[in-house]
């Protein structure tokens, strides 16, 4: 199994500003995974973090908007830039290993723009 | 990836089974069935996977149809806790990346 943190664990930011979320988790893993989960509904995809690279985007999110660093393999943070009101979400950060059926997901991060 | 059709919600009484149906039509051969679900203001938990066969764990059962076009997963003794929403998925593996559907809301009634 893996143990995830996400920090913060909640934060209420101002338009226009930008926060940045950081995943850790305690052991080396493949793959991380960031997902927004907007209120009251299911999670989105919105990248795959690759160690040493570019993440990888999902359709309707860029890079721009939602960099993503990944320096190591038990590591990962996601900015969120030029917030509005519309990017009021939870964010979460998953991870998965090759070889192991299960994917873990972090306790997320409860973001509120006002 | 397969899209998967759920139920938008189900009720279960205490102590009862509760089937969840999950049809997943376009499924390719190589494919796997994945069971997870999310308790109110957690991240997501993995339940149970199967390919073919029909899978058991501590936590629930999970049927497949023959023709693995659609699955059920059951939760033998529903109690309070296991009020979720529950997501049916399918993937090659669970390392890579996870396409959420609008899943099943399960509640579960004393």
């Amino acid at each position: 199994s893996a143990v995830i943190s996400q920090k913060p664990s909640r934060d209420i930011c101002q338009r226009g500003t930008s926060l940045t979320i950081q995943c850790q988790v305690d052991s080396q893993v493949t793959m991380m995974f960031w997902y927004r989960q907007q209120p009251g509904q299911s999670l989105t995809l919105i990248a795959t973090a690759n160690q040493g690279s570019e993440a990888t985007y999902e359709s309707g999110f860029v890079i721009d908007k939602f960099p993503i660093s990944r320096p190591n393999l038990t590591f990962s943070t996601l900015t969120v830039s030029n917030m509005s009101p519309e990017d009021s979400s939870i964010y979460l950060c998953s991870v998965g290993q090759t070889g192991n059926n299960e994917q873990f997901f972090g306790p997320g991060t409860r973001l509120t723009v006002l | 990836d397969a899209k998967t059709t759920q139920p938008t919600s189900m009720d279960c009484a205490e102590g009862r089974a509760a089937n969840l149906p999950c049809n997943h039509s376009t499924i390719s051969g190589n494919e796997y069935v994945y069971w997870y679900r999310q308790i109110h203001s957690q991240g997501p938990q993995y339940i149970i996977h199967g390919l073919k066969n029909n899978e058991t764990n501590e936590m629930a059962s999970l049927i497949i149809t023959e023709d693995r076009k659609s699955s059920t997963l059951i939760l033998p003794h529903a109690t309070l806790r296991d009020t979720a929403v529950y997501y049916c998925i399918v993937g090659y593996s669970s390392a890579s990346k996870i396409i959420f559907g609008s899943g099943t809301r399960l509640s579960i009634r004393p």
